[in-house]
């Protein structure tokens, strides 16, 4: 079963705006991850933020944590057409292999 | 670094017969996982390994799934018989589970199409 939940389900962006997805949890984390799957392709790993951590930044990705909501966003700023393709959370609570959400497709409005 | 290898990447095969699907992993990375993907399901988490041990196969469909692993630098996912409802990608994902980022490097998949 699916710990995280990612929000929206798809979001279409303009080049050059900010794109940001929501991921909200049902249990105690030690680490939250995001990871990015073009079409067709494998899962890539983009982030760990640790539950210790409110904000973290790799580029242009900015990824919050809020424990105590149990939730986490993860902004994608100046849109590119290549960043298009979904966006996973994924958590671990420990010693437990990561669970995934069923992800957020990002696209470009042409 | 090859990356994790996975193998065949697309099987189309008739209900009833035999899959297996093929994984190489980073080497040096002591921990396997075999995760499902569906539209409907998202993805789901088979059964996962460290040095080689099944840890967790509370995953596992049922008794028409196994895996294994004979050696640090491979593993199998077996399918028999293979039903219509098993279409979906299959990942094969590891990591080195002593560090501590807890991050996955996954292969491209096999696309399995039954039936």
């Amino acid at each position: 079963s699916q710990q995280g939940e990612e929000d929206p389900q798809a979001l279409s962006i303009q080049e050059g705006e900010n794109a940001t997805m929501n991921c909200s949890y049902k249990t105690s984390i030690n680490n939250l991850q995001w990871y990015r799957q073009n079409s067709g392709r494998g899962l890539v790993h983009l982030i760990l933020i640790r539950s210790n951590e409110s904000e973290k930044h790799s580029g242009r990705l900015r990824v919050t944590l809020d424990t105590s909501k149990k939730s986490s966003s993860l902004l994608i700023t100046a849109f590119r057409a290549a960043d298009t393709a979904s966006y996973f959370c994924a958590t671990d609570s420990g010693n437990t292999p990561l669970v995934f959400g069923k992800g957020t497709r990002l696209s470009v409005i042409a | 670094d090859a990356g994790v290898i996975q193998s065949p990447r697309h099987e189309v095969t008739e209900m009833g017969q035999e899959v297996t699907l093929r994984c190489k992993p980073i080497s040096g990375h002591n921990s396997l996982f075999w995760y499902r993907q569906t539209m409907m399901r998202g993805l789901e988490l088979l059964i996962y390994f460290n040095n080689n041990v099944p840890i967790d196969d509370s995953g596992m469909p049922e008794d028409r799934f196994s895996a294994k692993m004979p050696n640090a630098s491979f593993s199998t996912l077996k399918i028999q018989p293979s039903e219509p409802r098993d279409s979906a990608v299959y990942f094969c994902a590891s990591s080195h589970s002593s560090r501590n980022t807890g991050e996955l490097f996954f292969g491209e998949g096999s696309r399995l199409t039954v039936l």
